[in-house]
């Protein structure tokens, strides 16, 4: 259906290390919204990608889209303590109306110091 | 910035109680969303609004109901709170305008209700 699979569901890494999560869907998505969540807090929009192929970065963020416009990733490079946070992506819900998302389940990122 | 407020970070209810959780909003947002958390099910929509007086069932309307008589006002309803719905309540709002932030999710800080 509409879902997105997001994985993996955690990833513990040491600080320095990279991190990679994944947003799959078995649909053409026609953008794909990525979310941060903080310990504690609440979802924060990072960034949108609309174009097949896209890759944006935000410091040491990168954001790709993929050329069937099926799966994305969030790839962070040289993770610090301040990355830890759950992040979600979030599909546009094409049955529903007036811009109701789907969001992943989420990928739990723990840095170790 | 968009400011999305919700009534109470914590709030605790005995079971058969009548609950209110509001949001309000400040951007002049067309769309209002409610979402439960809990761990290891992500967020999953109870209720939208795209209009004032305008609702939909999201994937757990189940136990919930809403109320949306000003734009920037949406409030969850728990009729009778029982303990399966001690949880994380998120509001969050979005515009329907022609700009590339359309859709773009704006969520409220959270109210932890805990029903005993």
């Amino acid at each position: 259906g509409q879902q997105v699979m997001q994985i993996p569901q955690y990833q513990h890494v040491q600080e320095g290390e990279d991190f990679t999560t994944y947003c799959n869907s078995s649909t053409t998505l026609s953008n794909i919204q990525w979310y941060k969540q903080r310990p504690g807090g609440h979802p924060v929009f990072l960034i949108q990608l609309v174009k097949s192929g896209e890759v944006k970065k935000q410091k040491r963020l990168t954001f790709q889209f993929g050329e069937a416009k099926k799966n994305s990733s969030l790839h962070i490079t040289a993770t610090q303590t301040t990355d830890v946070g759950t992040y979600f992506c979030a599909r546009q819900n094409y049955g529903g109306s007036q811009g109701n998302l789907i969001f992943g389940k989420g990928t739990k990122l723990s840095v170790k110091p | 910035d968009v400011k999305v407020t919700q009534s109470s970070r914590y709030l605790v209810k005995r079971t058969g109680e009548k609950v209110f959780l509001e949001c309000v909003q400040d951007m002049d947002h067309e769309n209002m969303f409610w979402y439960r958390q809990d761990p290891g099910l992500g967020l999953r929509l109870i209720y939208f609004s795209y209009d004032v007086k305008m609702k939909e069932k999201g994937d757990i309307p189940e136990g919930y109901s809403v109320s949306r008589e000003k734009k920037e006002r949406f409030s969850l309803i728990l009729e009778s709170a029982s303990t399966n719905q001690t949880s994380m309540y998120l509001c969050a709002s979005s515009s329907r305008g022609r700009t590339h932030r359309r859709d773009t999710q704006y969520f409220g800080p959270g109210t932890r209700l805990t029903v005993l």
